[in-house]
């Protein structure tokens, strides 16, 4: 069937180090594939997303890159800080669905 | 501009209860969502609505049941609670053409 998953449930980087978080996917049929921050006690936030068509995308401190070869979706972040502490999920879109993988957990070590 | 608003933030149930869980937005998006979010298990999909109108099944929308009453508004209801509804619901909104979904504050159940 069609799901986002993830690969590492936790994941802990010192402060100032660089990050990635893995996902992958099945439904190759997606549109969009999004990243998502969700801070303890409160919903998902938007970071980025990629259109199917694109190979990487950057925003500010966040770069996200796509490999549809091996249906592999990761999310970069540069000199982690203590506020990038959270669950993070990757997502797809496709027809109005918005379907969501399992998560990983980052903790920034001081 | 409050975003996305869910009531209530907490419920207790007893087996068998039935209640409804209210979602509404005020950011004029056509779609909406439901989700149900349980300890490693990440956000599943229960049901969303493209537009005012329509509903369609998500990954797991036994035993619940939703209404898109207008634009706005968003319910979703359970008929007959069972422990294996003891969650933290959250509802999002989406505008057409993007993807940055707008999620409320979430709804812990307890089901006992």
């Amino acid at each position: 069937g069609e799901s986002v998953g993830l690969h590492l449930p936790t994941l802990s980087v010192q402060e100032g180090d660089n990050s990635i978080i893995n996902c992958a996917y099945s439904n190759s049929a997606s549109d969009y594939f999004i990243w998502y921050k969700q801070e303890s006690g409160k919903g998902p936030q938007f970071i980025i997303d990629i259109r199917s068509n694109m190979d990487k995308r950057q925003g500010q401190r966040v770069t996200v890159l796509l490999n549809k070869t091996v249906k592999h979706l990761s999310l970069q972040i540069a000199a982690t800080q203590p506020g990038d502490s959270a669950v993070y999920f990757c997502a797809e879109t496709g027809d109005y669905k918005l379907s969501f993988g399992a998560g990983t957990t980052v903790t920034v070590r001081a | 501009n409050a975003g996305v608003t869910q009531t209530p933030k907490f419920q207790v149930l007893k087996t068998g209860q039935s209640m409804t869980l209210q979602c509404a937005q005020d950011m004029n998006h056509n779609s909406m969502y439901w989700y149900r979010q349980d300890p490693g298990m990440g956000l599943r999909l229960i049901y969303y609505s493209a537009s005012e109108g329509t509903t369609d099944k998500g990954e797991v929308p036994n035993g619940y049941n939703v209404s898109r009453l207008n634009k706005r508004e968003f319910s979703l209801r359970l008929e007959s609670a069972a422990p294996s509804q003891t969650s933290v619901y959250f509802c999002a909104s989406m505008d057409r053409g993007n993807t940055e979904a707008f999620f409320g504050q979430g709804t812990r159940l307890t089901v006992v």
